[in-house]
């Protein structure tokens, strides 16, 4: 069974720039999840879908950041501008159905914003 | 709100002797509980969960954890470390069936000397 994938890997950009990330979850996975991994400490959320409906998306800084997830299958979190303090790993998640079903992670974007 | 704590931001043993990370956590409901390794540039691989069954939980790669309700804690364990167990470790926890994404620790970095 293919994992969570994600592109790209790594990305680096200048400050003010556009970037997008890309995350195809595990098929037949209806929740989708998008974390924010500061170096030294644990993912954070930014947003869920339940199939294509953004369901938590409180943590998201919608100033700058943007997701969508159509058709309910594969998604893309855009950042635009880019700020210096947007560098981070960027990881993607997913899971059958929310409650105490397994998230499964991609190998995450690795953010370097100059 | 959910929280964890991690006490220990790096532990270091020697092959072949007890692993013990520790993780506190507060909750307003009972919690569900679990812990992550994390490799090198690589995604968050589920080790075990607690779900309000036993309270004594096994997971992949010989460890376990167990819940202590009056400690609100959720150690992680293995008896005999293995060169292969150096990686980052994270305990997170959701509340419950509220249907809320993970809250995680800040991670501990596990280092095994040969």
């Amino acid at each position: 069974e293919a994992g969570v994938v994600q592109s790209p890997r790594y990305k680096i950009i200048e400050k003010k720039q556009p970037v997008a990330f890309w995350c195809n979850p595990i098929s037949g996975h209806n929740t989708l999840y998008w974390y924010r991994q500061n170096l030294g400490q644990g993912p954070e959320l930014l947003i869920r879908y339940e199939n294509e409906e953004a369901v938590d998306d409180s943590q998201l800084p919608k100033d700058r950041f943007s997701a969508e997830r159509l058709k309910g299958v594969d998604s893309t979190l855009k950042i635009q501008p880019a700020e210096l303090g947007d560098s981070a790993v960027y990881l993607c998640a997913s899971s059958f159905n929310f409650d105490t079903d397994t998230q499964y992670f991609g190998p995450g974007t690795r953010l370097t914003v100059l | 709100a959910q929280s964890v704590t991690q006490l220990g931001s790096h532990v270091s043993v020697s092959e072949g002797a007890l692993v013990l990370l520790r993780c506190n956590y507060s909750s307003s409901v009972p919690p569900y509980l679990f812990w992550y390794v994390q490799y090198p540039n690589q995604g968050l691989q589920l080790l075990l969960k607690y779900t309000s069954a036993a309270t004594l939980v096994k997971g992949i790669n010989g460890f376990e954890a167990e819940f202590k309700k009056s400690e609100t804690s959720f150690h992680l364990t293995k008896p005999s470390a293995h060169m292969s167990d150096a990686a980052e470790y994270f305990c997170a926890v959701s509340e419950g069936t509220g249907r809320r994404a993970l809250t995680f620790g800040s991670g501990t970095r596990l280092q095994v000397q040969p």
